[in-house]
């Protein structure tokens, strides 16, 4: 079936614009994360969602970061006035329930 | 100090050699542990679970060490295709996965 998707696959902004980045979990999937990857590092989170709720915001580093997840399926996680320091690959993951997390492809974020 | 560390590699490992490395983690509550693979520019995959009594899957043997907290993967007869990045994964006091930064391995002909 299918798996998790996130759109757009590169994101190249410049520092102080705003941006979005959307992920689309695994149909039934009930748990969606969210995770920053730097190079050279391993995923580290950020935002997780049970349902339309965010259970657990305590890895969102500042408020300039921000996630919705309306209808309980699609995510978007919002960065306001990025900065260069943002620069990572942006990870999603679902799951049901605790099980296995299941991770889409990545956004590669790039602000210059 | 990182909650999860981990050798950061490159382990050069001849193919059909055996490999093995290990990760420390800093939780004692930590609950569940993991090890993700990562292929280079893609996500992260789950390769295994940890168990208490240790557990075998195909070629690749986990190992978990409460006392001491460490977690250990061996590979045997490598394949070329066994080249990557694995991640060390454990969960914190609230479920949340923590990863380490990653050992890499390079198998070669």
């Amino acid at each position: 079936g299918a798996g998790v998707s996130q759109t757009p696959s590169n994101k190249v902004t410049e520092k102080g614009k705003y941006v979005e980045l959307r992920c689309d979990p695994i149909s039934g999937h009930t748990a969606l994360y969210w995770y920053r990857q730097s190079l050279g590092q391993g995923p580290e989170f950020l935002i997780y969602f049970q349902g339309t709720g965010a259970a657990d915001d305590s890895g969102l580093p500042n408020d300039r970061f921000f996630a919705v997840r309306p209808e309980g399926s699609v995510s978007t996680l919002k960065i306001q006035r990025t900065e260069r320091g943002d620069s990572a690959v942006y990870l999603c993951a679902s799951s049901q329930g605790e099980d296995t997390q299941y991770f889409g492809p990545g956004t590669r974020l790039t602000v210059l | 100090r990182k909650e999860v560390e981990q050798d950061p590699g490159p382990f050069n490992v001849p193919e059909g050699a055996t490999v093995a490395f290990n990760c420390t983690y800093s939780n004692s509550a930590s609950q569940s542990f993991f090890w993700y693979r990562q292929d280079c520019r893609k996500e992260p995959k789950l390769l295994m679970s940890v168990y208490s009594s240790g557990n075998e899957d195909g070629r690749f043997t986990a190992q978990l060490n409460r006392a001491s907290q460490y977690i250990s993967l061996l590979i045997r007869d490598s394949k070329l295709s066994d080249s990557a990045t694995y991640l060390c994964v454990v969960t914190d006091s609230w479920g949340k996965l923590q990863f380490g930064a990653g050992t890499q391995v390079v198998v070669t002909p």
